[in-house]
């Protein structure tokens, strides 16, 4: 099992710029969480996903859009990259609420 | 907005002596999670404890509750080049599916 998996490892964008970061898990997990985590700070949520189809913000959900279109697969797009979007996002993913998250390697993303 | 709290933010200790790292909390909760970060890498679980336990272990880890005071211990005993990693904790919100995290414990265990 590879469990959580994210694409790209490293990005560097241009202001005004868009991407999207895609996670793949497979554990079968229902539920699905994109994070990001600035220096001497814990995540903040973003955006997640409780079923395929079903997305929620988070904590910090302005200036991303998240989709669920098959289970296994979570996508993070930023659509006009700005500089306080420079920080490390991750992926995790648990089989619900109450139990463990697995964690991605995570992408560092840095925006000029 | 972050509720978990860990304390202190920074500790180094000589191998082979046991760490202590505390977490406080604001609101009641269903359960409290430890994590370990190593440097650069996603984090890793390590200890879920539920609000109607007091205490877990998991090897060299020990978790307490204490939801009278909302806080959290972990102990690391007998600590390793290796426990070298920050700490952090995670509450859930009850109803809410988030985890909120806090900024972490950074443990530096010299040789």
């Amino acid at each position: 099992n590879a469990g959580v998996t994210q694409t790209p490892k490293f990005r560097v964008l241009k202001t005004g710029q868009s991407m999207t970061l895609l996670c793949a898990q497979d554990m079968n997990h229902e539920y699905m969480y994109w994070y990001r985590q600035d220096p001497g700070m814990g995540l903040r949520l973003i955006h997640y996903s409780v079923g395929e189809g079903t997305t929620a913000k988070g904590e910090v959900p302005d200036g991303y859009n998240v989709s669920r279109l098959k289970k296994q697969n979570f996508l993070l797009g930023l659509e006009s990259a700005a500089p306080s979007q420079t920080s490390v996002y991750f992926c995790a993913s648990s089989y619900g609420t109450g139990y463990e998250q697995y964690f991605g390697p995570g992408t560092r993303l840095t925006v000029t | 907005s972050q509720q978990g709290e860990e304390d202190p933010q920074a500790l180094s200790i000589q191998e082979g002596e046991n760490a202590t790292m505390n977490c406080s909390y604001k609101t009641s909760i269903n359960n409290l999670q430890w994590y370990r970060q190593n440097s650069g890498r996603g984090l890793v679980h390590l200890i879920l404890i539920r609000s109607n336990e007091r205490e877990k272990h998991s090897g060299r880890l020990r978790v307490t509750l204490d939801t009278s005071k909302k806080s959290s211990s972990l102990l690391i005993t007998a600590s390793r080049a290796a426990d070298t990693a920050s700490y952090f904790c995670a509450t859930d919100e009850g109803s809410n599916y988030q985890l909120i995290w806090g900024a972490g414990t950074k443990l530096i265990i010299k040789p």
